[in-house]
């Protein structure tokens, strides 16, 4: 089995600030995990992802995500918030058994303060 | 990149009506295909596995009677609302996997249903 908890449902950061997305993961063998983002009545746009390469994982737009083991986690950052950056973040879980079936986090919204 | 296609965007139907959306990969083939279900503020449920001439693999909870799917070719999935209620009214996605592309799974853009 496989879950995803994304800590905080919603965070704000003023604009040019960093931001810091939490994710904790459990999969009972070796995940592959995903950050998505989903701005408002659209579809999700894959950030980055990780399948056991290197543990820092850099994405589109600035976003960066360190896969960490030891703790179960794979948080989402980016040193210097953009008003496009407001969203909603989502922390998915791959079982990598071929049937590619996601687990999703219950999103993290995201508002960037002016 | 790969984009995936769904329409339509949106769509308004009568009670007891059935409404056919379509998810299309534009730029790969896909064997499996995924539909979700989104509520507003909510995060995307799992509805069903659409795999490439062979029957989907439903969730738990899920009445496969009544969402239909049908993967019928190598860029195609529908999903088939029938006999719509208020009830399934939602935000639906389906998702694509490019195996040609490190098995990356890309997403629609969503198809919002209202059923009146």
């Amino acid at each position: 089995a496989q879950s995803v908890t994304q800590l905080d449902s919603h965070v704000s950061v003023s604009e040019g600030t960093p931001v810091l997305l939490r994710c904790n993961y459990s999969s009972s063998y070796s995940p592959s995990l995903f950050w998505y983002v989903q701005h408002p009545n659209k579809g999700l746009q894959l950030l980055l992802k990780y399948t056991s390469a290197a543990t820092l994982v850099k994405g589109i737009n600035g976003f960066e995500a360190e896969f960490k083991k030891s703790e179960t986690s794979f948080h989402l950052t980016k040193p210097s918030a953009h008003m496009s950056d407001a969203a909603e973040y989502f922390c998915v879980v791959s079982d990598n058994f071929g049937n590619e079936k996601l687990t999703f986090g219950t999103g993290t919204r995201l508002t960037i303060i002016p | 990149g790969a984009v995936v296609s769904q329409h339509p965007s949106w769509v308004i139907c009568k009670s007891g009506t059935s409404v056919k959306i379509e998810c299309r990969s534009l730029d790969f083939q896909a064997t499996t295909m995924f539909w979700y279900r989104q509520f507003p503020k909510q995060s995307l449920m799992l509805m069903a596995t659409s795999n490439e001439g062979s029957k989907a693999t439903y969730e738990q909870g899920v009445e496969k009677d009544k969402f239909l799917i049908n993967h019928a070719s190598l860029t195609l999935s529908t999903l088939t609302v029938t006999s719509a209620h208020p009830e399934d009214s939602s935000f639906y996605i389906c998702s694509a996997r490019d195996v040609g592309f490190g098995n990356t799974i890309y997403f629609g853009e969503g198809s919002w249903l209202t059923v009146v």
